[in-house]
């Protein structure tokens, strides 16, 4: 069975940097595409990124800047990081797995709080 | 960026009655393959989104035949009958036709 599991600081601090580890069993991560999305307070839920089976990376716009999406194949994880955090970046983080666009796995979600 | 518009925002619903939530798209979401990349999630309260509808009308693995996604286009409808308690949460529709992929506002389904 495919599983997912996020990782990383509860707490972080303003202009610092976010991150976040997803462990993946029973699939290879060297397959499909691989995930981040955020929910903020409230219901907005927002697609951040992924990377690919090859390693490829794709970056909503709005993150460009800030966002980096990484891999350890070796360990069958795939990284966040999110540079120069702010208030708004507040939100509860997942990981998924995208199979032809459609995320069919997610991880159960951590929830950070960007704070001094 | 491609604009999911849901309505309604919150619905409260008798367990048994139908259920139907509407998403409209700011451009059309069939890709240049013919594929239109619309699914529906399911947030549960406590729990992380759940695949329920890809490809605006397949039922993922294990999801009821009560769920029945249709559209085309830039309309899309989900639909729920025969409401049961735990088809209680909030319900998204997300795109990934363009590029970034967006979701919709979300629909908090409750039972009356």
């Amino acid at each position: 069975e495919v599983q997912l599991q996020e990782s990383g600081p509860g707490l972080v601090k303003p202009s610092q940097s976010l991150s976040l580890t997803c462990s993946v069993t029973g699939y290879s991560i060297t397959s499909n595409y691989w995930g981040w999305i955020r929910k903020f307070p409230g219901n907005k839920m927002e697609w951040m990124g992924y990377i690919s089976y090859s390693g490829s990376t794709s970056y909503n716009p709005s993150l460009k800047s800030r966002i980096s999406i990484t891999r350890d194949t070796s360990k069958n994880q795939f990284f966040l990081q999110l540079n120069s955090v702010t208030t708004e970046d507040t939100a509860t983080y997942y990981c998924a797995r995208f199979a032809g666009a459609a995320g069919d796995y997610w991880g159960q979600g951590v929830m950070v709080t960007v704070s001094s | 960026d491609v604009v999911l518009t849901q309505t309604p925002v919150s619905l409260s619903v008798t367990l048994g009655d139908q259920a139907s939530i509407s998403c409209r798209s700011s451009q059309s979401l069939e890709y240049s393959d013919g594929y239109t990349y619309l699914e529906w999630y399911l947030q549960k309260p406590g729990q992380s989104p759940q695949l329920l509808i890809y490809g605006v009308s397949n039922r993922f693995s294990g999801v009821p035949d009560r769920f029945i996604g249709s559209g085309s286009g830039t309309d899309f409808t989900l639909k729920i009958s025969r409401v049961e308690p735990e088809d209680l949460g909030v319900y998204y529709c997300f795109q990934a036709t363009h590029d970034p992929f967006t979701f919709g506002s979300g629909t908090k389904l409750e039972i009356k």
